[in-house]
């Protein structure tokens, strides 16, 4: 059962313009969301994180907005620079107790120049 | 400060073979984790742990031990490899997850073949 899932494989985008990156999931008692970006023979590396306090985390061309009634979260690239073009991940956890970070399937980001 | 490293980089394996992934960390963090990523699955949490002496299952823990007798330290074994382990497996430390704003930090992976 995957209680974090990104259902769209890849996307390809046009380099100067937005991408954006969706992630959902299941449990509720999630309250704490990353995202990492990885590129090819390297391990993912953090971009943004976002608590379920808030409904908005911006850090420079990367906003995270959580809508939690929905159980979604999404990642904008603004704007989108060649660069950007990795495997995007997003994760969850619930900090109650579990102490595990569950990882989504990832989305394939292709910004074309 | 090397971060998280993981070796070997790569190994090939007949089923049946045992063998440790080593993974070590030299930023002082309590929480450790390993995970597999195979094409169309995403990373998926093998084990976990919160401190040297403490540890426990992730999503996909059938197949694997691990120990954490260090802070620094936690090596994956695989007792009887079978080709349904062949993935990529990284290893990450955070300080802990129940620590505002923790992120995890990625080691660069250790790419398993199992024939």
């Amino acid at each position: 059962d995957q209680q974090v899932k990104q259902n769209s494989p890849s996307l390809s985008v046009q380099e100067g313009r937005i991408s954006i990156l969706n992630c959902d999931y299941t449990n509720s008692m999630f309250d704490y969301f990353l995202w990492y970006k990885k590129y090819p023979a390297e391990g993912p590396t953090f971009l943004i994180s976002i608590s379920s306090i808030k409904d908005k985390n911006e850090d420079g061309r990367f906003t995270v907005f959580l809508n939690k009634s929905a159980k979604h979260l999404s990642l904008h690239i603004v704007p989108s620079q060649p660069g950007d073009s990795a495997v995007y991940f997003c994760a969850a956890s619930a900090r109650t107790g579990t102490y595990k970070y569950i990882f989504g399937t990832g989305t394939r980001l292709k910004v074309l120049a | 400060n090397a971060g998280v490293t993981q070796t070997p980089k790569f190994q090939v394996l007949k089923t049946g073979q045992s063998m440790t992934l080593q993974c070590a960390q030299d930023m002082n963090h309590e929480y450790m984790s390993w995970y597999r990523q195979d094409p169309g699955m995403g990373l998926r949490l093998i084990h976990y742990s919160v401190g040297a002496g403490i540890t426990d299952q992730g999503e996909v823990p059938n197949g694997y031990n691990v120990s954490r007798s260090t802070t620094e330290d936690f090596p994956l074994r695989l007792l009887s490899a079978a080709p349904s382990q062949t993935s990529v497996y990284f290893c990450a430390s955070s300080i802990h997850p129940d620590r505002e704003g923790d992120t995890q930090y990625f080691g660069p992976g250790t790419r398993l073949t199992v024939l």
